[in-house]
């Protein structure tokens, strides 16, 4: 099966400008996450989707970061304006969780596309 | 407040020596303990823990999930040069929120 997909995979830019991220999930995965990894730290949830809602967005800079998954599909992660300290890496991930699953003892496994590296300078 | 911790930090050993990672949490309604190794950007799958004291098991790495002490471990039997990556522990929970949390990693180093 096809993995995760996301573009770019590199992108520079200079503080105060804007830059967009995108990425396709695993075809009939309900939930999408993207995640912010700073060089030498794990990866830090920005948001989870599950389909077109939003499940968990407490950890994402909402005055400068915004998401969105119109059709439960595909999604975009915009950052406006951007910061130095928001060179990281933007990595995309989905799964087969759905709501209906909370609660169930199943664990479910994260397929995590190539990531997009970001420096801000 | 829900929480991730990996140790070692880092850790540099010689090829063919077996290392131990460990992987704490203190997580409420735990759903899973996953294992991930990053080489240079994306994090892949290794294990996922569900139940207690089931080893998983794949060539020389294997894990072990411990729900009463809330701890898992990682081992890597003689080690090869490719076995240097990050590995990362990470734990699913049922709340609400549905969140997965990270910790930071181990950073493994093979020397040849």
């Amino acid at each position: 099966e096809a993995g995760v997909a996301q573009s770019p995979r590199y992108k520079i830019i200079e503080k105060r400008q804007s830059v967009a991220f995108w990425c396709n999930p695993i075809s009939g995965h309900a939930t999408l996450y993207w995640y912010q990894q700073i060089l030498g730290q794990g990866p830090k949830l920005l948001i989870q989707f599950q389909n077109n809602g939003v499940v968990d967005d407490s950890q994402l800079p909402k005055d400068r970061f915004s998401a969105e998954r119109l059709k439960g599909v595909d999604s975009t992660l915009k950052i406006q304006p951007a910061k130095l300290e928001d060179s990281a890496v933007y990595l995309c991930a989905s799964s087969l969780k759905r709501v209906r699953d909370r609660g169930s003892g199943d664990g479910y496994e994260q397929y995590f596309g190539p990531g997009t590296r970001l420096t801000v300078t | 407040e829900d929480k991730v911790v990996q140790s070692p930090l880092s850790l540099v050993v010689h090829e063919g020596d077996t290392v131990t990672l460990n992987c704490s949490y203190e997580v409420t309604n735990f759903r899973s303990l996953l294992w991930y190794k990053q080489e240079k950007k994306a994090p892949t799958f290794l294990f996922m823990l569900t139940s207690s004291g089931i080893e998983k098991k794949s060539g020389r790495l294997s894990s072990i999930l411990d729900k009463k002490e809330l701890f898992s471990i990682l081992n890597i039997t003689a080690t090869q040069t490719g076995d240097s990556a990050v590995y990362l522990c990470a734990v699913d929970s049922m709340n609400r929120d549905d969140k997965i949390i990270f910790g930071k990693g181990t950073r493994l180093h093979i020397l040849p």
